[in-house]
Formats: C-alpha cells, structure tokens, sequence
C-alpha cells in the first residue's frame, strides 16, 4: 500500500505559523485531507481537497499542495491547536482505490 | 445535527469473531458512503473498509482483508463491521466515519467530515 510521511512532531510558539507537511507519491495524483484530534477524543476534519475549510474551522487553518507533498499550516496558532494531525489521500498502490493516512504528526504550541 | 454512535465493542479471544455497530441520525444515512477507521492503542489512524451508498461496493485494507466485511442496513440507518479470526494487533478504538461527498464517487480527493466516538475493541487470551 501507499505511505504518507509526516513529521512525528513539530513545535510552534503561541500566535506563531507553523507548517505540517505529508509526503507520498499519491499525492501527486490526489488530494489530500487533514483531521486534527486531541487526546481521548474523534478525529475531527480540518481541511479537504484544494484548501476547503469545513463549517466551524477557524480560517487560521489552510491548506496547500505541490509534487509529493501536501502542506497544512496554521497561521498565528493558538493553545487549542495542540493536538496530533493526520493527512489522508487516496491509496494508489493495489488494484483498487483505497484509503491511507499520513503517520501523524504532533503540534504543541509553546 | 450528525451523529455517529459505535457499540459492540470488547475483549475478545484470539481468533474468535465480534460485530460493531454504527447507529446513524441527523442526515439521510442511505445518501452516503461509510468508512470504519481504527487506531491502535498509542498510534495513527489506519483505514479500515469503505461501503458504497447502496451497500453494491466494498473495499478494505490489505490487513483485514479476508476476515472482516463491512455492511449496512439503510432502513435502520446502521453500518456494521463483522471481524473474524481476530489477532492481537486487531486491537484498537473502531471509528466509524462519513463520506462527506455523499453518492459522488470523488476519486481525486478524500472527505471523512463526520466521526463517532468510537469503541475499543481488545483482543486477548
């Protein structure tokens, strides 16, 4: 299957930009989705296809693309952005389109 | 307003079977595609199995392919997920999650916008 590669952790001081990247060779065919969760909880979506933003997500959040990797930044971050994030794209390895999600990478916010 | 709500989860010996449930409200549940998503304790999420609108396509992870099948009832608004011949590294909280592109078939993108709670499924002797 395919494999999307973050970071396991990056750091940001409060009111700062931070970036989070996903590398994968699917992305070069496919867009990819971000969901931000936080300890004990349901992943929740964050950012979807070119740079949507669902209902409800603050506007600090976007999101970007280009070659193998996709990028979501979070423009002047807060304390309640401390949480892991995933990407997710399409699987492009098999025989059929399934689904795969990035490592994760954790965001603390100093 | 959505919601998402997973039971059946438990212990259960290696090697025997277990069926999650979703219960589905707040939107028209037959209108959407429907994934089960799973994390192991203290890891990522790893996608699981995917089931049309209608119930006609299913797809699933190479690692559960074999031994878990997905399956909805439109009428009671619920998705299900059998596991067979489970294995230790089964264990893991069970999401169940929306596609947010309802019966589109969206290939160039993913959409999982609406998530439950999820239930812990523990597989040991």
């Amino acid at each position: 299957s395919s494999e999307l590669t973050q970071d396991p952790a990056v750091s940001v001081a409060l009111g700062q930009t931070v970036r989070i990247t996903c590398q994968g060779d699917s992305l070069r065919s496919y867009y990819a989705s971000w969901y931000q969760q936080k300890p004990g909880q349901a992943p929740v979506l964050v950012i979807y296809g070119k740079n949507n933003r669902p209902s409800g997500i603050p506007d600090r959040f976007s999101g970007s693309s280009s070659g193998n990797t996709a990028s979501l930044t979070i423009t002047g971050a807060q304390a309640e952005d401390e949480a892991d994030y995933y990407c997710n794209s399409r699987d492009s390895s098999g025989n059929h389109l399934g689904y795969v999600f990035g490592t994760g990478t954790k965001v603390t916010v100093l | 307003q959505v919601q998402l709500v997973e039971s059946g989860g438990g212990v259960v010996q290696p090697g025997r079977s277990l069926r999650l449930s979703c219960a589905a409200s707040g939107f028209t549940f037959s209108s959407y595609a429907m994934h089960w998503v799973r994390q192991a304790p203290g890891k990522g999420l790893e996608w699981v199995a995917v089931i049309s609108y209608d119930g006609s396509n299913k797809y699933y992870a190479d690692s559960v392919k074999g031994r878990f099948t997905i399956s909805r009832d439109n009428s009671k608004n619920t998705l299900y997920l059998q596991m067979n011949s489970l294995r230790a590294e089964d264990t893991a909280v069970y999401y169940c999650a929306r596609d947010g592109f309802g019966i589109v078939v969206v290939v160039a993108a993913t959409l999982f916008d609406y998530w439950g709670q999820g239930t812990l499924v523990t597989v040991s002797s």
